[in-house]
């Protein structure tokens, strides 16, 4: 398979607990994205990685949102001390430098109970 | 800011009718990009098209097809001959050349959902 991967595709974690989702891009691929999707709405940009450097982050990345792309190839979204509303559909999706389209992963869905 | 507006909440259709997706843009870049993405009931982000800002040739591929307007900031999509496969949610996004960013705004999306 050589589309955009993400693991776990499940997480239900305890408000307080912290977790970490991971992405793997298109191996080609130097851009890398964090989207998160509530339900009924459409994805929300969360942060951006060309190679392993992250430019810019979202005003929706609270203090308590991290994330890495080391060696830019993987990347990791780290949330600590969740809350329930955080509760969501963390996306990532990948795409070449010269070329716009990106390319989504199935997805990690959050539930904090 | 970018904003995207895709009014129709839900639409259905029996199959093989035509169906038209509206989406609304908002941007004060001269230079963007509009795509659409099929959201089926797996949940995965399908890829669709991309239309840059300077080309405004409507495209047809298969039974789907694009209508850009500069003049009216829309870029509907209708599908023809629509077929229960077709079932899903349709996000239209919008991305600007910042120069480094190509972040996507997404709109609400909208649910087709064609019966037989």
């Amino acid at each position: 398979d050589t589309g955009v991967s993400q693991n776990p595709r499940h997480k239900i974690t305890k408000r307080g607990q912290n977790v970490t989702f991971r992405c793997d891009p298109i191996s080609e691929h130097n851009r890398l994205y964090w989207y998160r999707q509530t339900l009924g709405q459409g994805p929300e940009f969360l942060t951006y990685f060309q190679n392993e450097a992250q430019l810019e982050k979202s005003r929706l990345l609270s203090d308590r949102f991290s994330a890495e792309r080391p060696k830019g190839s993987f990347s990791t979204l780290e949330i600590q001390r969740t809350e329930q509303g955080d509760s969501a559909m963390y996306l990532c999706a990948s795409s070449l430098v010269v070329v716009n389209e990106q390319f989504f992963g199935p997805g990690t869905r959050l539930t904090v109970l | 800011a970018q904003k995207v507006t895709q009014a129709q909440t839900e639409i259905s259709v029996v199959e093989k009718e035509d169906v038209t997706l509206d989406c609304v843009y908002e941007t004060r870049d001269t230079t963007y990009y509009l795509f659409w993405y099929k959201q089926p009931p797996s949940g995965e982000l399908v890829f669709l098209i991309r239309r840059n800002s300077f080309d405004e040739q409507n495209e047809i591929s298969g039974r789907y097809s694009w209508n850009f307007q500069k003049s009216t900031s829309s870029f509907n999509f209708t599908i023809t001959a629509s077929q229960v496969v077709d079932s899903a949610v349709y996000f239209c996004a919008l991305s600007v050349n910042t120069g480094t960013a190509s972040k996507l705004t997404f709109g609400t999306g909208t649910r087709l959902q064609v019966t037989l």
